[in-house]
């Protein structure tokens, strides 16, 4: 296992169209994140999985968005009636913790999103 | 909540500069801090860290101390090389009350040689 990994890594998709997006997390990490970054920005939280329960969803989480981790493993995010706003870098971070311990995330590369 | 504030870019140096990137927080408790590092084209890697006051977190020729007088993170270098560039993200999981990282807005990093 060489790290968290996202697929695709790129998607172009026009406005109205749903997408979806694929995460793999380190494979013994219990806790899977998704953040959004923009251009010239940090990343955004986004929501927070531990095992396959979704604890934490980000005001920014319309219902428009959908994250699952069935498994406790790999997560997807899905976005349905794209918007133009919508274009960004997803980014998943995954880490091993227990508790409210302070843990490093290890991120992947991010899917870059372009509605046109 | 949490927040993290940097220091706006970009920051131009030349090669062998002394870089200072000013990071201060607001937490409830007191939580761990962290620097993040994204070269051009990549993901973000942890670069240091610090799990409490008065913790130096160091990497690369890089450091950061946590002053909890002061709340404050800087990432500092004494000398900096063209393969630094980058965009350098402070960022802080809370102590308390959740489990989300939060990051500040990003100090792009141009070097010169």
């Amino acid at each position: 296992d060489t790290g968290v990994s996202q697929d695709p890594r790129h998607k172009i998709t026009k406005r109205g169209q749903n997408v979806t997006f694929r995460c793999d997390p380190i494979s013994e990490h219990n806790r899977l994140y998704w953040y959004r970054q923009t251009l010239g920005q940090g990343p955004e939280f986004l929501t927070y999985f531990q095992n396959e329960a979704q604890l934490e969803k980000s005001r920014l989480l319309s219902d428009r968005f959908s994250a699952e981790r069935p498994k406790g493993s790999f997560s997807t995010l899905e976005i349905q009636r794209t918007e133009q706003g919508d274009s960004a870098m997803y980014l998943c971070a995954s880490s091993l913790g227990q508790g409210l311990g302070n843990t490093e995330a290890f991120f992947g590369q991010g899917t870059r999103l372009t509605v046109v | 909540g949490n927040s993290v504030t940097q220091m706006e870019g970009p920051v131009t140096l030349s090669e062998e500069a002394f870089l200072t990137i000013n990071c201060t927080y607001t937490a409830t408790g007191y939580p761990s801090l962290f620097w993040y590092v994204q070269y051009p084209g990549e993901g973000l890697q942890l670069l240091l860290k610090a799990t409490k006051a008065d913790d130096k977190g160091s990497n690369k020729g890089f450091e950061a101390t946590y002053r909890k007088e002061t709340t404050s993170f800087h990432l500092e270098k004494g000398s900096v090389q063209v393969s630094d560039s980058a965009v350098y993200f402070c960022a802080s999981p809370p102590g308390t009350g959740g489990f989300k990282t939060i990051f500040g807005a990003g100090t792009r990093l141009f070097v010169k040689a």
